[in-house]
């Protein structure tokens, strides 16, 4: 139990166009969603915070025009990085959390590059 | 206010050696605890948590950590290093206080573990 899939799981885009990565909890409802990115050999870093139906909480320093979540459906959450820039390639994981849980099941990752 | 310092961010061992991976934590609330692990290109998987009953945990693949409240540690162990551990590692703390409430996970930095053999 408690699955959460990302698609896509790599995506390589020219700079200035949006890239979506979906966020899906497979097996149960997720009231809650975060997504984190992540540098390499680094920790990962909580860009924003969504519940079901409510606009995202956005970390200090990130920018929300940027970086598009919505989270319509209890297990479903997307993230739009728009007019994307070489800057913004990176490690995209989101994880997922039910009503009355304390744990966050995270999806594999979605690894974008800008060129 | 809480965080996470994890001593060591490289650890190597001999396969069929103990692995002791250290995590400090400082939460304002009761914490709850959580280490994960995270193979290359891949996400987080949860490798055991403690959410304020038994003090050791056990978890997947023969992990198990202990909490200790009056040393503010919660270090990872397994009695003998396999090839397939080698993997990041990290150590994690929630502010979580009930349902219905926001809370956040707080990362350590994380510590890469070599397996040699």
């Amino acid at each position: 139990g408690a699955v959460v899939s990302q698609h896509p799981s790599r995506v390589i885009c020219k700079s200035g166009t949006s890239v979506k990565i979906e966020c899906r909890s497979l097996d149960f409802q997720a009231t809650t969603m975060f997504w984190y990115r992540q540098f390499p050999k680094q920790s990962l870093m909580l860009m924003a915070t969504s519940n079901e139906g409510s606009k995202a909480t956005y970390e200090q320093g990130v920018e929300k025009d940027k970086f598009l979540i919505n989270h319509a459906s209890l297990t479903l959450s997307t993230l739009t990085v728009t007019s994307a820039h070489p800057e913004d390639s990176s490690f995209y994981i989101c994880s997922a959390r039910g009503a009355a849980q304390e744990t966050q099941y995270f999806g594999p990752g979605t690894r974008l590059l800008v060129l | 206010a809480q965080s996470v310092t994890q001593l060591g961010s490289h650890v190597s061992v001999s396969e069929g050696a103990l692995v002791l991976l250290r995590c400090n934590y400082s939460s304002s609330v009761p914490p709850y605890l959580f280490w994960y692990v995270q193979y290359p290109n891949q996400g987080l998987q949860l490798l055991l948590k403690y959410t304020s009953a038994a003090t050791l945990v056990k978890g997947i693949n023969g992990f198990e950590a202990e909490f200790k409240k009056s040393e503010t540690s919660f270090h990872l162990t397994k009695p003998s290093a396999h090839m397939s551990d080698a993997a990041e590692y990290f150590c994690a703390v929630s502010d979580y206080v009930g349902a219905g409430t926001a809370s956040k996970l707080t990362f350590g930095t994380g510590t890469r573990l070599q397996v040699t053999l």
